[in-house]
């Protein structure tokens, strides 16, 4: 089975700044892709990124990027020019290849932008 | 273009009564996905159809918990004898497919809670 860890339940940042969300997984396969999420608190799930384990190179999303290091199992989001709207839950999420869109979910990072 | 919608938004019910959540998925998206998400928790699949077949249905925790998705659109999650632990926001999402190409929407979710 599949495991997503997020290490951080809260944190905040300075509107305007960066910020960097962790995320570590756990898996035997070798084959999967990873996710990124936004919960606002309106409750929808929103994607904000995805990186197939395959590619070496690290996903960009305008103020969004990702730093995937395979061999260390980390998926770590980074959050650049951070704006009010940005605040909300972020999961971190994993899914084997092939696996019909079902997705493992870490238990989520708590993010403040504060003005 | 309306997004992935469900119904009741809240849910209210006693400990022991039936309860039926119901998702309105995109129009034309074929894949349909019901996660659980307790308080201050990442989701949980439950279970997730393609067409109007249960694809997996390895995520649902006990025979209490059934879906259906009789004309491959909307989806209805039943469950049965509800208990207090069932308390959370079940979400839906759909996708056009059940391929990594096809990211999910999700909708706002349905929040239970079992007095």
């Amino acid at each position: 089975a599949q495991t997503v860890t997020q290490s951080q339940p809260e944190m905040s940042v300075q509107e305007a700044e960066t910020v960097t969300l962790s995320c570590t997984y756990d898996t035997s396969e070798s084959n999967y892709y990873l996710f990124w999420y936004k919960q606002p608190p309106s409750r929808q799930m929103i994607l904000v990124i995805r990186q197939e384990a395959y590619k070496q190179q690290n996903a960009t999303e305008n103020r969004f990027s990702v730093n995937f290091q395979k061999a260390a199992k980390s998926f770590s989001l980074k959050i650049s020019d951070s704006q009010l709207g940005d605040t909300a839950m972020y999961f971190c999420a994993f899914m084997l290849y092939n696996a019909g869109n079902m997705l493992t979910f870490g238990g989520g990072t708590r993010l403040m932008v504060k003005p | 273009g309306a997004g992935v919608s469900q119904t009741p938004s809240n849910k209210v019910t006693e400990k022991g009564k039936y309860v039926e959540l119901r998702c309105d998925p995109i129009s034309g998206h074929t894949a349909l996905y019901w996660y659980r998400q307790s308080l201050g928790q990442g989701p949980e699949f439950l279970i997730y159809f393609q067409g109007t077949g249960a694809a997996d249905d390895s995520g649902l925790p006990n025979d209490r918990f059934f879906a259906v998705r009789p004309e491959g659109s909307v989806s209805t999650l039943k469950i049965q004898r509800t208990e207090r632990g069932d308390s959370a926001m079940y979400l839906c999402a759909s996708s056009l497919d059940s391929s990594y190409n096809s990211p999910l929407h999700f909708g706002n979710g349905t929040r239970l809670t079992v007095t």
